[in-house]
């Protein structure tokens, strides 16, 4: 069975501080995914990543992965207040499981002044 | 524009009621998703389908049922026999034939509340 952990869980951090979201999952895995959900709200994509190596960066976010360690990163630059917000990542699951996503229990990151 | 439509946004259920929401995509997706989210949780899987008139259980299926008619669209039943219903149910789709890796893209939700 396929498990994805992040952490931390919950976060809270000051506006202007960096901080690291860890993504860990269990089996081979080639393709992650990193969604931002506001609250109430439908997921939002951020980042896909295709391959060992890849890094992609958005504004003050960035991802990257290491399949041999099924390791992914989410790294927040300088926080501002509007990325306060849950994040998941979830990983592709196979053909027997129609190519679902599964996902993280999600970080919940309160950016403060 | 195209994209993933869920009707209704918020659904009350009475005890021992079935209710289905909707799940329409105008995205020519091969593959449609219901996950179901419960406050301050992850997604779980409940059914999915990769093509029509074919659909697989996920890890949470008991007490519900889904059909798929045509490529468009995905309902997804609750029925009475799922004890404890409330959540924010969301549905994705994406595209099989370019290869897995592609993005998956979710509606903006169902929010069922047993009363």
């Amino acid at each position: 069975e396929l498990k994805v952990e992040q952490n931390p869980l919950f976060l809270s951090m000051q506006e202007g501080k960096n901080y690291t979201i860890y993504c860990n999952y269990s089996t081979t895995s080639d393709r992650l995914y990193w969604y931002r959900q506001d609250p109430g709200k439908s997921l939002e994509s951020l980042f896909v990543l295709l391959s060992n190596g890849a890094v992609k960066q958005e504004g003050r976010l960035m991802a990257s992965l290491d399949t041999k360690a099924r390791l992914s990163t989410l790294h927040i630059t300088a926080a501002v207040h509007d990325l306060s917000a849950t994040y998941f990542c979830a990983v592709d699951l196979n053909s027997n499981s129609g190519y679902a996503l599964n996902f993280g229990k999600g970080t919940s990151l309160l950016v403060t002044p | 524009d195209g994209g993933i439509t869920q009707s209704p946004k918020y659904l009350f259920r009475k005890e021992g009621q079935n209710v289905t929401l909707s799940c329409e995509q105008n995205l020519n997706h091969d593959a449609m998703y219901w996950y179901r989210q419960d406050p301050g949780q992850g997604l779980r899987l409940i059914y999915y389908s990769q093509i029509v008139n074919d659909f697989q259980k996920g890890d949470i299926a008991e007490g519900y049922s889904v059909s798929r008619e045509k490529k468009e669209s995905f309902p997804l039943t609750v029925t009475s026999a799922q004890k404890n219903p409330t959540a924010f149910y969301l549905c994705a789709s994406r595209i099989l034939r370019a290869g897995y890796g592609n993005t998956i893209y979710f509606g903006e939700g169902s929010w069922l509340t047993v009363v």
